[in-house]
């Protein structure tokens, strides 16, 4: 594909039950990123991977977060025992080098998750 | 705190003005600025980077300043049109480990 896809595009589900988001990054691009964007707000970092590196998990929220990546490819977000609070855009961008280059991100359309 | 600020309130212009929107930077000195537009329900996309040694990046009616004496940028649209209706976004990474800080973003507004 030519650009980042992210699954699924909704996800409505109750409270206390566990999500899995996922993001197919650009191939080729070493760099991934999970954000999450609430409503009338910027972009709240939560996870970096770049290549075979320990990931940067700095921006987890809690630990019902977690991320995975296998590869330079697929990755997934998985939010354990959501709260109402968990409710936003879940947004993936990759890149084709690492955070410290002035490049651009490429962003998928991102999963818009409601937490009854 | 580093932080970015952009104006929360929507911006209305008329169509075929010029459209400036502010990012402002505290607390910390950004190697680059971006700017990104996000339409609704879309991802945000890529539109310019500004390095902190250049005053003035272009890209068709775009254009973009960067004044590190005032820790702002602007962004300009020339020749406004409806279709540049949209939430505009800066962002600026941390200098210590790269991470990008986002502005809330700006919508803006193009009138016919």
């Amino acid at each position: 594909g030519a650009g980042v896809s992210q699954s699924p595009s909704n996800k409505v589900t109750e409270k206390g039950k566990d999500v899995e988001l996922r993001c197919d990054p650009i191939s080729g691009h070493t760099a991934l990123y999970w954000y999450r964007q609430r409503l009338g707000q910027g972009l709240e970092f939560l996870i970096y991977f770049q290549g075979n590196s320990a990931p940067d998990k700095s921006g987890l929220p809690s630990d019902r977060f977690s991320a995975e990546r296998t590869g330079e490819s697929v990755s997934t977000l998985t939010i354990q025992r959501t709260q109402q609070e968990d409710s936003a855009v879940y947004l993936c961008a990759s890149s084709p080098l690492g955070q410290g280059e002035d490049q651009p991100q490429h962003f998928g359309d991102g999963t818009r998750l409601s937490i009854l | 705190s580093q932080k970015i600020e952009q104006n929360s309130e929507a911006l209305n212009i008329q169509e075929g003005k010029t459209a400036t929107l502010t990012c402002n930077y505290t607390n910390y000195s950004p190697a680059y600025l971006q700017w990104y537009r996000q339409d609704p329900g879309r991802g945000p996309v890529f539109l310019l980077l500004i390095r902190e040694n250049e005053k003035e990046k272009r890209k068709e009616r775009l254009k973009v300043t960067f004044d590190t004496t005032l820790k702002q940028s602007l962004f300009h649209i020339t020749a406004s049109q409806p279709a540049d209706s949209a939430t505009y976004l800066c962002a600026a990474p941390r200098r210590s480990n790269y991470q990008l800080i986002w502005g809330a973003g700006t919508k803006l507004i193009i009138k016919p």
